[in-house]
């Protein structure tokens, strides 16, 4: 069966400094992997989404970015963080266009 | 693009109550999705519609497929507390796309 991780799972940084959230998935190949925030424990906003390897697409512009640098391995990195990127972040997979499955998400805060 | 109206946004209900919440949108979708999330915790897909029409249960979850395509509906039966949390529907059609939830209480 398939597993969705994510870590950390729960992080609090300083404004300005770096961010890196890992997720991975197991059990499968080719996922269509899928970043979103969830603020405010409400609406989900998808962020980034890869069809493969190397493969990204934005959402919305801002302050963050993703990369694929394996088949099931999905980064969301930011070079300074703003207290406007507090949130809970949810990392999703999917086979093709499909029912997405969602990890267990990673509770940032920015002081 | 496509939006989905997800009412109503919060209930608070006594346990032992029927609920029922849904989607309507002015796109067709090919298939809907219902999930609920638990407090700090990833959502998790409760019923999947694939066909309109379709009437699908899971225990005391009962959800429809409108007939038009272009609605949903959840229906909760005989409410536990542990039925708290915040469902979403959302819409697959050229890619997938989520409702605003319903913030579900249940008060013992």
């Amino acid at each position: 069966s398939q597993t969705i991780h994510q870590w950390p799972a729960t992080l609090v940084q300083p404004v300005g400094s770096p961010l890196s959230l890992e997720c991975t998935v197991e059990g499968t190949s080719n996922p269509n992997l899928y970043w979103y925030r969830q603020a405010a424990g409400r609406g989900l906003q998808l962020l980034f989404y890869s069809v493969g390897i190397g493969q990204i697409s934005s959402e919305v512009p801002q302050n963050l970015s993703a990369s694929r640098p394996q088949d099931r391995q999905f980064i969301l990195s930011s070079k300074k963080l703003l207290l406007s990127d507090s949130g809970f972040y949810l990392c999703a997979w999917s086979a093709l266009a499909n029912e997405q499955f969602f990890g267990p998400g990673t509770r940032l805060t920015v002081l | 693009g496509q939006q989905l109206n997800q009412s109503p946004q919060s209930m608070f209900i006594q346990e032992g109550e029927d609920v029922s919440m849904n989607c309507t949108s002015s796109s067709i979708f090919n298939t809907w999705l219902w999930y609920k999330q638990d407090p700090g915790e990833g959502p998790v897909l409760l019923i999947a519609l694939y066909k309109a029409g379709e009437l699908t249960s899971n225990g005391r979850l009962t959800a429809q497929f409108g007939i038009t395509r272009k609605d949903s509906f959840l229906n909760i039966s005989a409410s536990i507390p542990s039925d708290v949390g915040i469902y979403f529907c959302a819409g697959l059609g050229s890619r997938l796309t989520f409702g605003e939830g319903t913030q579900l209480t249940v008060n013992p």
